[in-house]
């Protein structure tokens, strides 16, 4: 069973807000991931990160941004929230050997009004 | 360039009737393929997986999948459809050991008539 936490689950903001989007995992994998998901669709990549002080763009382009200043640790942030970034939130995080199978946290549901 | 095809964004079946999603890939290397499903306002968790070897995956809940290279498929199956099973499953494929991607289908919903 994989351990990966994401906090909080549900989020209502304004526009103009900047919000941080956390997730963590226990396991000690070195890559994490950052994916969007709108309702009904499919995952797309946004954000990842192979270790510590590596972050990459995902194939989606995002406004947001990301840290990975530890292991465990992999938050989001959303400098302006706008309506357009309302959607579901998922990180993800990886055992690095092949075929390094991706475990999911359970996701953050963002709403932006 | 990989892609996943999953034939179907809703299926509905029967309790107690056979469960199938359609799965196909393209790959130019031998892939890696996985199957996830999504409860409602839940992540995703690993059904089963394909690596090497064995061609029929076994995973949790019943379910299995079948990887068939000539016909470049992966589908899941499940004998016997539980109202539980009633849910989103996701298809993805990973282009071997050199990328890190995880390419994912659209989804297919799954609904189970009582």
């Amino acid at each position: 069973e994989a351990d990966i936490y994401q906090t909080p689950r549900y989020l209502v903001i304004g526009t103009g807000k900047k919000i941080t989007l956390e997730c963590s995992q226990t396991m000690g994998h070195d890559k994490m991931y950052w994916y969007q998901q709108d309702p009904g669709m499919e995952l797309h990549l946004i954000h990842y990160s192979y270790g510590v002080n590596s972050t990459e763009k995902g194939d989606l382009s995002s406004e947001s941004t990301v840290s990975r200043i530890r292991t465990e640790h992999f938050p989001l942030t959303l400098e302006s929230a706008r309506p357009s970034h309302t959607s579901q939130y998922l990180c993800a995080s990886s055992e690095g050997l092949a075929p390094d199978t991706q475990y999911f946290g359970p996701g953050t549901r963002l709403t932006v009004l | 360039a990989q892609s996943v095809t999953q034939l179907g964004s809703h299926v509905s079946v029967s309790e107690g009737a056979l469960v199938l999603l359609r799965c196909n890939y393209s790959s130019s290397v031998p892939p890696y393929l996985f199957w996830y499903v999504q409860y409602p306002n839940q992540g995703l968790q690993l059904l089963l997986k394909y690596t090497t070897g064995a061609t029929l995956v076994k995973g949790i809940n019943g379910f299995e999948a079948e990887f068939k290279k000539s016909e470049t498929s992966f589908h899941l199956t499940k004998p016997s459809a539980h109202m539980s099973d009633a849910a989103e499953y996701f298809c993805a494929v990973r282009e071997g050991d050199s990328s890190y991607k995880l390419i994912f289908g659209s989804g297919t919903r799954l609904l189970v008539r009582p």
